[in-house]
């Protein structure tokens, strides 16, 4: 979607190396999110951000680590890939002004193999 | 904790025809409700999302939704579906988290099929 984009589209990857999808926008938005997409579990969140260096953990956090040195870049770590994290991953960012939109703008997804 | 939930995982219906995906809430305070769509391959789309006010919503693509406060629900329908409107469909809710900092809490989603 515009202002926002996920890189990369695909990734395969071995199981217990290190893997990091990146999160960019253009938009200047304060908070920024990392989900996982499985079928019949809709989307769950893995870590945001609601600020520069300022993070925090979702209900899925466990063997996934964040960082946000600046305001565009939002960077997804696994640090030992397993084939549970065979997934789609979305990052989504929103202005949040406090009783303004409150709408969420998406990416377009990594689709992430673990073999 | 808020929760959301889609009890229809997959609906089957013919194009010209009614629809209506189901959406149940459970949130301690005032919700903020949203409907997203998914297109096959792509990121979501906002449809439609209630604050307070009006309790029937208008959205994109012909869609509208009601929230019904007693009812803990919050249902989207549209009154003649097409082709194009085959996609899976997820309600969320907004909630602050314990540091203050909002969030989307997603259902497990709606696969809305259409037949010619």
């Amino acid at each position: 979607d515009a202002g926002i984009t996920q890189s990369p589209r695909h990734k395969v990857t071995e199981t217990g190396t290190p893997v990091t999808l990146r999160c960019h926008q253009t938009e200047n938005h304060r908070y920024m999110y990392w989900y996982r997409q499985d079928p019949g579990h809709g989307l769950r969140l893995i870590h945001y951000s609601y600020g520069v260096k300022d993070t925090d953990k979702g209900e899925v956090s466990d063997g996934y680590s964040v960082s946000r040195s600046k305001t565009e870049d939002f960077l997804l770590t696994l640090e030992s890939a397993t084939s549970s994290q065979t997934s789609v991953y979305f990052c989504a960012i929103s202005a949040s002004t406090g009783g303004g939109n409150y709408g969420y703008t998406f990416g377009s997804g990594t689709r992430l193999t673990v073999v | 904790a808020q929760s959301v939930t889609q009890p229809d995982i997959h609906i089957t219906v013919s194009e010209g025809a009614s629809l209506e995906l189901r959406c149940n809430y459970s949130y301690g305070a005032t919700p903020y409700l949203f409907w997203y769509v998914q297109s096959p391959g792509q990121g979501l789309q906002l449809l439609l999302k209630y604050f307070s006010g009006d309790t029937l919503v208008q959205g994109i693509k012909g869609f509208e939704a009601e929230f019904k406060r007693s009812q803990s629900s919050f249902n989207l329908r549209k009154p003649s579906v097409h082709w194009r409107d085959a996609a899976e469909y997820f309600c969320a809710v907004f909630a602050i988290s314990n540091f203050g900092n909002e969030k989307l809490t997603f259902g497990t989603g709606t696969r809305l099929t259409i037949i010619p």
